[in-house]
């Protein structure tokens, strides 16, 4: 079985402008989670969708935002990106809609210039 | 809140040696504890868990022991092989409710040399 694949896995934009990142989980895995990695933060928690609905925000300003399709794909959007938005996004899947393992993907780098 | 205590790194040994990473968690009720593996470049693998009290989790030599009483789940492995190198993330889980979000600590950078 595939595992969970992200799309680009690079990026560079330049401050202001948007970027829209993708996941697809593993087959048959209905929730998925985004996750931003920094140095200076580490692993912080961004979103969780379970059949196509936002059952968790984290702590980020309204510039991110996220959706999941009806075939469990996700995708998470930022605005007027900022240089402290450079990191790396990670998603993650789970087989079970509440309590239940969570498969990353390898993530995609994120660089603001 | 919920939050997970990590030992800072980077940790350096030699190859077999034995090797301690420190967690320590806050958490209400009874989380589902977790260490996961990130080599460079690369996400996040999941390594062990443990679900409850004195539940011990092991992997590829790897073991955890969930300590209520003392609110840890120290990672921990007899010895150590270079391709051991990576970064270890201690992380936990709400114990109920309807989601998969993971807490996770700052992370540890273990090098082990030849």
């Amino acid at each position: 079985k595939a595992g969970v694949t992200q799309t680009p896995r690079y990026l560079i934009k330049t401050r202001g402008q948007q970027v829209t990142l993708s996941c697809s989980p593993i087959s048959g895995h209905r929730s998925v989670s985004w996750y931003q990695q920094t140095p200076g933060q580490g692993l912080q928690f961004l979103f969780e969708y379970f059949s196509e609905t936002q059952r968790n925000k984290g702590n980020f300003p309204g510039r991110f935002s996220g959706r999941q399709f009806s075939n469990s794909r996700s995708e998470m959007n930022v605005s007027t990106l900022e240089l402290g938005d450079s990191a790396l996004y990670l998603c993650a899947s789970s087989p079970q809609g509440a309590q239940g393992e969570q498969y990353f993907g390898p993530g995609t780098r994120l660089t603001v210039t | 809140g919920n939050s997970v205590t990590q030992m800072e790194g980077p940790v350096t040994l030699s190859e077999e040696a034995f090797l301690t990473i420190n967690c320590t968690y806050t958490a209400t009720g009874y989380p589902s504890l977790f260490w996961y593996v990130q080599y460079p470049g690369e996400g996040l693998q999941l390594l062990l868990k443990a679900t409850k009290a004195d539940d011990k989790g092991s992997n590829k030599g790897f073991e955890a022991t969930y300590r209520k009483e003392t609110t840890s789940f120290h990672l921990e492995k007899g010895s150590v092989q270079v391709s051991d190198s990576a970064v270890y993330f201690c992380a936990l889980r709400r114990g109920s409710g309807a989601t998969n979000k993971l807490i996770f600590g700052t992370g540890t950078l273990l090098a082990v040399q030849p």
